[in-house]
Parts: structure tokens; sequence; C-alpha cells
């Protein structure tokens, strides 16, 4: 089975600065995606960036980047010129994209709640 | 305009009563999930639907059914057998696994008094 870990609860930055939020995975499989999601205080979880596990070129979406080590199967995300809209928790996650028992499934990490302070 | 629907956004329920989530999705999305969300345990996949009249367990069905007679809608059952039925359910679509990327609901938020 697929298991994603963050081990930051939470973390905060100041308004304008760069935070970076940490995630690692564990699979043996070689096709699959990564996410970042974000779930603001409103509740509506909304993607914030996806990476193709085949891809080595890391996947950027305006101020959000992504270092994504898939030999130490790290996925870290970098929110750049942070706003007080990000403020948010953050979800990493996986899904695996041929067979086994996970295909099809969405795994979840423990989420890190970001604070951005003026 | 195209989106998940849930509801109720707010449900209470009496211990050992059934209660039924509504999920209805109108983006003609294939797949369909039901998400479990407690604080410091992120989301736990209750589960899931890849096609009409079919679905499978996610990692904590106990307790749990679902149906899915309709392509547009995945609704879920909290059954009186759920030991700790008090969280918040999120309902969630995607059009493939091409993309990954999944399309959420507002959710909903169980209390059993």
């Amino acid at each position: 089975a697929q298991t994603v870990t963050q081990s930051q609860p939470e973390m905060s930055v100041q308004e304008a600065e760069t935070v970076t939020l940490s995630c690692t995975y564990d699979t043996s499989e070689n096709n699959y995606y990564l996410f970042w999601y974000k779930q603001p205080p409103s509740r509506q979880m909304i993607l914030v960036i996806r990476q193709e596990a085949y891809k080595q070129q890391n996947a950027t979406e305006n101020r959000f980047s992504v270092n994504f080590q898939k030999a130490a199967k790290s996925f870290s995300l970098k929110i750049s010129d942070s706003q007080l809209g990000d403020t948010a928790m953050y979800f990493c996650a996986f899904i695996l994209l041929t067979g086994g028992t996970s295909y099809g499934k969405l795994t979840f990490g423990q989420g890190t709640i970001l604070t951005v302070h003026p | 305009d195209g989106g998940i629907t849930q509801s109720p956004k707010y449900l209470f329920r009496k211990e050992g009563q059934n209660v039924t989530l509504s999920c209805e999705q109108n983006l003609n999305h294939d797949a369909m999930y039901w998400y479990r969300q407690d604080p410091g345990q992120g989301l736990r996949l209750i589960y899931y639907s890849q096609i009409v009249n079919d679905f499978q367990k996610g990692d904590i069905a106990e307790g749990y059914s679902v149906s899915r007679e309709k392509k547009e809608s995945f609704p879920l059952t909290v059954t009186s057998a759920q030991k700790n039925p008090t969280a918040f359910y999120l309902c969630a679509s995607t059009l493939g696994l091409i993309s990954g990327e999944l399309f959420f609901g507002e959710g909903s938020r169980l209390t059993v008094l």
C-alpha cells in the first residue's frame, strides 16, 4: 500500500516571504502522479499543482513550485511571495496509475496548516 | 455552473440512526469518491466508484454503504454500525485517471448527539 507523510503539522510565514512544505511518500511503483491540494478555511479543496512521476522537470504554477526527488521519494511545495490568501491547510496526495489495489485511489497525507502573517 | 453539490452541509444525528449524505455532480465525471476528514488524520478514503453500478471499499469502509445507480449521483449512508461517525465528509469526482485531478464538494459536517 502507498503511504504519504507530511511531517509538518503547522507552518507559518510572513507575507511576501517564501515557505516550503515537505512531503514524502512510499511506493514500489513507477507510474504515478503527485499532487498538492489546498483547503482554505471555507473548506472547499482545490488543486494547487500536479507532478507526473515520469517527468524529470519540476512542475510550476505561478508562485507555486515543487521539488520532486523521485529517488528520495520526496515532493515538497514551495510558495514564493506568500499572500494572506495562501492561508490554508495543504495536503500532499498520491495516485497510482497502474494495476494493483491502489489503482484509481488518491492517498492523502495528514496535512500541513499554513498561516501567512501580515 | 458545473460542479459537485453535497447536502446537507450540517447534519445532526442521534445514536442508532442511519443517515444519508447526498453527492451530485454535473461534470460528467466517471469516478466518484467519498472521504472522511478528521483533525490530524488528513483525508481517508471510505468508498469509491469508477463506473455506474460498481464501487469499491476504501480504507475505512466499515459502517458505511454507498450506491451508484446514476453517473451523477453517489450517496453515502452512515449506518449505526459506524462507531465514531462525527466527522467532516468530502465527496469528489474525476474525469479519469489521465488527469488525476479530483474536484471536491464543499463537504458535509455530521455530528452525532
